[in-house]
């Protein structure tokens, strides 16, 4: 079973506005951590934000806030005023920590692309 | 700058050839990965190794072989590769994942395009 799913394979976004891109994870852990990453075209994969299970509040990183529902297991990535060099592709990706060990698993990813 | 240094940045092979990849970290992190990643797809788990020894190997073909002889050197040796093969290879370090904290995040190199011929 698909553990990260990322619903939106691609989306369009003006830029300077925010986007909202989703994320739901299935785990029995109770520990675990929700990173996403971007991977441009390059091929680099950058570190974004973390929330960790027993965080109380959402994580925020500039330009970066994670929407973090833990009772309906999503954790999702809002990017404010969006640039165009935000244009890339974005992960979800989690790491159980009793079941898994140094294991971090991704979602299968979505693109965005900036319009000027 | 990435943290985490891959070379070769592209690598053709042929089906009988034997070539390693290599990945170098010098931030002090005791764990080192291995992700094989085709085309537009998300990066897919071959090999974990925590403190220089390997505790994750996701079913990878024999033909894939991993090396980690210091804690900050990981190679991954090839031989008889497959077309299919052919994908970006990216390799990662983080901190041996704590029990509880977790904020960890990977950290990667840019990767190595390999093709098959």
């Amino acid at each position: 079973a698909q553990k990260i799913t990322q619903t939106q394979p691609g989306m369009f976004v003006q830029e300077k506005e925010a986007v909202t891109l989703d994320c739901t994870y299935d785990t029995s852990d109770q520990s675990y951590g929700l990173f996403w990453y971007k991977q441009p075209s390059s091929g680099e994969m950058i570190f974004l934000i973390y929330q960790g299970s027993y965080d109380e509040q959402n994580a925020t990183e500039g330009r970066y806030s994670l929407n973090f529902q833990k009772a309906r297991k999503s954790a999702n990535l809002v990017i404010s005023a969006s640039q165009l060099g935000d244009s890339a592709m974005y992960f979800c990706a989690m790491r159980e920590y009793k079941a898994a060990g140094n294991k971090l698993t991704f979602g299968g990813g979505t693109r965005v692309l900036v319009k000027p | 700058d990435t943290e985490v240094t891959q070379t070769p940045k592209h690598l053709v092979m042929g089906m009988t050839n034997k070539k390693s990849l290599k990945c170098e970290q010098h931030m002090g992190h005791r764990a080192m990965y291995w992700y094989k990643q085709k085309a537009k797809k998300p990066p897919e788990l071959m090999f974990v190794y925590s403190y220089e020894k390997l505790s994750i190997n996701e079913s990878v073909p024999s033909r894939f072989s991993p090396e980690c002889p210091n804690s900050s050197l990981l190679n991954l040796h090839l031989h008889a590769l497959q077309p299919e093969d052919s994908a970006l290879y990216l390799c990662a370090s983080s901190q041996v994942f704590p029990r509880r904290t977790g904020n960890s995040p990977l950290h990667f190199g840019n990767g190595t395009r390999l093709t098959v011929t």
